[in-house]
This record gives structure tokens, C-alpha cells and sequence, in this order.
């Protein structure tokens, strides 16, 4: 079975300063997709970013890169320059062959930049 | 576009009670999935729909039931409330895999509130 861990409850980081989100998975499947989505205060989820397993290189979209260790089996979020409004919860989950194309999410992190 | 919508926004239901929360989508998106975030915890998949007529169950299907009569819609069911359906309910949908990819970016509605009093 696939399972998602995140391992970071709450995190705090210093405004303008670099923050690293880890999650680990558990698969047997040599593809799948993994994912982070944003969760703020106000509740909707909002995806940031993707990596697919075979992919060679590490996945980047603006502020927001993701760390690929495929042999550690983890997939960390970075986010570069932490701005007050990436005060949220962070979610990590993943894609695999299922028949519904179903995600698989972690338990969250609840990050708080601090001015 | 409106995306995915969800009805209501709040409710309070009483021990017992029933009601259908609401879900539509206007991306012709095939794949459809209902969850329940529970204070401070992630998602978890209730059930899910890879198209209209066809529905499956997710991790936590007990107490609820859904139908897909259409593309667009997917209600969810829930016969005789209970305290431990208080939760957040968000409904999702996603255009599906393609090509040999895993790209499964799935859309989110607003979420329903509801509490069972």
C-alpha cells in the first residue's frame, strides 16, 4: 500500500529566509507522480508543484522547488524567499496505477513565516 | 470557467439528520472524488467516480453514498448524521492520467463546513 509521511507538524521560518517541507513515501511501484498543494487559513487547496518518478531532474515552479531523493524516497518542498502569505498547511500526496487515479496525502505541515 | 462548486458552505445537521452536499464541475473533467478533512489531519478519500454511472469506494465510505448521473455532478449522501461526520468535505475532480504520466493534478472546490450536533 502507498503511504505519505510527513514528519514536520509546525514549522517556522524567518521572513525572506529559505524553508525546507520534508516527505517521505512508501511504494512498491516503480512510477507514480508526487504532488504539493497549499492549504491558507481560508481552507481551498492549491497545488504548487509535481514531480513525476522518472523524471530527471528536480521540479521547479517560481519560489517552489521540489528536493527528488527517489533511492531515500523522499520529495522535500523548498520554498526560497518565504513571504507572509506562504503562511499555511502544506500537503504532500501521490499518484500511482489505481483504477481511479486516486491521491494519496500525507498528514500536513503547518508552516508560519515570521516577520 | 467556475471550476468545481460546492453547496452549501456551512451547515449544522442534528444527530440522526440527513443531507446531500452538492458538487459540480464544468471542465469535463471524467474523474471525480469526495473527501473529509478532519481538524488538523489531511484528506481522506471517501469515494470516487472515473465516470458517469461509475462510482467506487474510497478509505472511509461508511456512512455516506454517492451517485454521478452526470459528468458534471457528483452529490454525496450522508443518512443519519453522527458526531463523527463533523468535517470539512471537500469534492475534487481531474481530467485523468494521459500518455504514461502520473500528472494527476486534481481541482478543489471550496469545501462544505458541516457540523452534527
Amino acid at each position: 500500500a502507498q503511504k505519505i509521511t510527513q514528519t514536520q507538524p509546525g514549522m517556522f521560518v524567518q521572513e525572506k529566509e529559505a524553508v525546507t517541507l520534508d516527505c517521505t513515501y512508501d511504494t512498491s511501484d516503480p512510477s507514480y507522480g508526487l504532488f504539493w498543494y497549499k492549504q491558507p487559513s481560508s481552507g481551498e487547496m492549491i497545488f504548487l508543484i509535481y514531480q513525476g518518478s522518472y523524471d530527471q531532474q528536480n521540479a521547479t515552479e517560481g519560489r517552489y522547488s521540489l528536493n527528488f531523493q527517489k533511492a531515500r524516497k523522499s520529495a522535500n518542498l523548498v520554498i526560497s524567499a518565504s513571504q507572509l502569505g506562504d503562511s499555511a498547511m502544506y500537503f504532500c500526496a501521490m499518484s500511482y496505477n489505481n483504477a481511479g487515479n486516486m491521491l494519496t496525502f500525507g498528514g500536513g505541515t503547518r508552516l508560519m513565516v515570521k516577520p | 470557467n467556475a471550476g468545481v462548486t460546492q453547496t452549501p458552505k456551512f451547515r449544522i445537521l442534528k444527530i440522526g439528520q440527513s443531507m446531500t452536499l452538492q458538487c459540480a464541475q464544468d471542465m469535463n473533467h471524467n474523474y471525480m472524488y469526495w473527501y473529509r478533512q478532519d481538524p488538523g489531519m489531511g484528506l481522506k478519500l471517501i469515494y470516487y467516480s472515473v465516470g458517469a454511472g461509475i462510482t467506487d469506494k474510497g478509505e472511509v465510505p461508511n456512512g455516506y453514498n454517492v451517485s454521478r448521473s452526470t459528468t458534471e455532478d457528483f452529490p454525496l449522501r450522508l443518512e443519519l448524521a453522527a458526531p463523527s461526520q463533523t468535517s470539512v468535505y471537500f469534492c475534487a475532480s481531474s481530467p485523468g492520467l494521459a500518455g504514461g504520466s502520473f500528472y494527476n493534478e486534481q481541482f478543489f472546490g471550496p469545501g462544505t463546513r458541516l457540523t452534527v450536533l
